[in-house]
């Protein structure tokens, strides 16, 4: 099965900072790739899929780029809003595994 | 509104089995596949098992393979997570997700039933 490594595990940055975010596949899954933000204590929330295409309502700041096996989620000016814990994760085919997660802070 | 709400959980001895329940409400529920994620207490998320809209296509992940057993009734706008022989480890809260309209991820969550299994 194909895995995925997201680093940092975790990240203090300060308002207003950008701050990208690594996602590692351990094959090429194309761009079937999602970025899905929880707040603490709330359900995840789809932010970005096919690698790069933005979910409605989110925020502009968020951007998602990558193909193949080496993708990144950035934020290009942090808000502390943006506390929430991030994951990657591919579907690209069964088993739809998520990366371990990023949780993020301000500093 | 688009809605997922999950039912069934609560406390399990080990060995014993359990049935999730998500009853779906203000979409086309057969037209979309079906997901269930979970998420152990402090831990990240962890895919389950997802099905198709038709339940042509079922999926598992290798920790719960040949354990547990996703199913749907599209008449009753409902899917399902069967689990026989449960561990500690599969103590989680249990969410059930929608898949997106392009099937480009999950977009819509349930507010999750939580799974304790422990003697």
């Amino acid at each position: 099965d194909i895995q995925m490594t997201q680093s940092p595990s975790s990240l203090s940055a300060s308002v207003g900072d950008r701050v990208t975010i690594t996602c590692r596949a351990s094959q090429g899954i194309s761009n079937y790739l999602a970025w899905y933000q929880q707040k603490p204590g709330k359900v995840p929330n789809l932010l970005i899929y096919a690698a790069s295409t933005l979910q409605s309502g989110v925020p502009s700041r968020f951007s998602g780029n990558g193909f193949g096996t080496d993708f990144t989620l950035t934020i290009s000016s942090l808000q502390p809003e943006d506390v929430a814990t991030y994951y990657c994760q591919k579907y690209n085919g069964a088993p739809y595994t998520f990366g371990q997660g990023t949780k993020l802070e301000i500093k | 509104e688009v809605q997922l709400v999950e039912s069934g959980g609560g406390l399990v001895q080990p060995g014993r089995s359990l049935r999730l329940s998500c009853a779906a409400s203000g979409f086309t529920f057969d037209n979309y596949a079906m997901y269930w994620v979970r998420q152990a207490p402090g831990k990240g998320l962890e895919w389950v098992s997802g099905i198709s809209w038709n339940s042509g296509s079922v999926g598992y992940a290798d920790s719960v393979r040949g354990r547990f057993t996703i199913s749907r009734d599209n008449a009753k706008n409902s899917v399902y997570l069967q689990m026989n022989s449960l561990r500690g480890e599969d103590t989680a809260l249990y969410y059930c997700a929608k898949d997106s309209v392009t099937q480009d991820g999950m977009d819509v969550w349930g507010q999750g039933t939580t799974v304790t299994v422990s003697s």
